[in-house]
């Protein structure tokens, strides 16, 4: 089973649009962390936020914002008034300790990622 | 300025070939990673290492090798044996060896076997 599910292969928007980009996780652990990386056209990817799952408060840092809801097993990103320099894909990743879930603390798992593009 | 440096950026290779991607980071960091991008497919996990001389499979190691000779270099050798091995090769590092904390990603290096 997929551990991390990015439903949005590809998102297109215009400018100042608010976007979200969905991300669902699945673990048994109790401990784990939730990650967002942007990939640019260059092909780096940069980190973004990091979560871990004794902590569900909302996070907001300029334009974007993080919703954390473990009822429903979703880490959802927002980009508020989105510019065409958001443009890339991005990924959701969870990391987990694997004390029920058999895997490790010690990689990632990646979801899929989404394409946005912020068109002018 | 500290960082992850991948060469070559672009890289061919005749089928038959072995090939080896370089991935040196400045960072201090002890852990480091290869991940393998398909398109679509997102980031699967090639091999990984801990410490220096010692390293671990990842979920799609057949085919590929690696070395762990120095904290700052971890090399991936892609063998003939990889069955299909055109793809953007992404290499990482970590502070910590569990990951709590973020990756920091090289530029990647893109494979193409002619």
């Amino acid at each position: 089973a997929q551990k991390v599910t990015q439903a949005q292969t590809e998102i297109s928007v215009v400018e100042k649009e608010d976007v979200t980009l969905d991300c669902v996780y699945e673990t048994r652990d109790t401990t784990y962390y939730l990650f967002w990386y942007k990939q640019p056209p260059s092909g780096e990817l940069v980190f973004l936020i990091r979560r871990n799952s004794f902590d569900e408060q909302n996070e907001i840092s300029g334009r974007y914002s993080w919703n954390f809801q473990k009822s429903t097993s979703s880490f959802n990103f927002t980009i508020t008034a989105s510019q065409v320099v958001d443009s890339a894909v991005y990924f959701c990743a969870l990391s987990e300790d694997g004390a029920y879930s058999g895997g490790s603390n010690y990689k990632l798992t990646f979801g899929k990622g989404t394409l946005l593009t912020v068109n002018p | 300025d500290g960082g992850i440096t991948q060469s070559p950026k672009y890289l061919f290779r005749k089928e038959g070939q072995n090939v080896t991607l370089s991935c040196e980071q400045n960072l201090n960091h002890d852990a480091m990673y290869w991940y393998r991008q398909d398109p679509g497919q997102g980031l699967r996990l090639i091999y990984y290492s801990q410490i220096v001389n010692d390293f671990q499979k990842g979920d799609i190691a057949e085919g590929y090798s690696v070395s762990r000779e120095k904290k700052e270099s971890f090399p991936l050798t892609v063998t003939s044996a990889q069955k299909n091995p055109t793809a953007f090769y992404l290499c990482a590092s970590s502070r910590d060896r569990l990951l709590t904390g973020e990756l920091f990603f090289g530029e990647g290096s893109r494979l193409t076997v002619l």
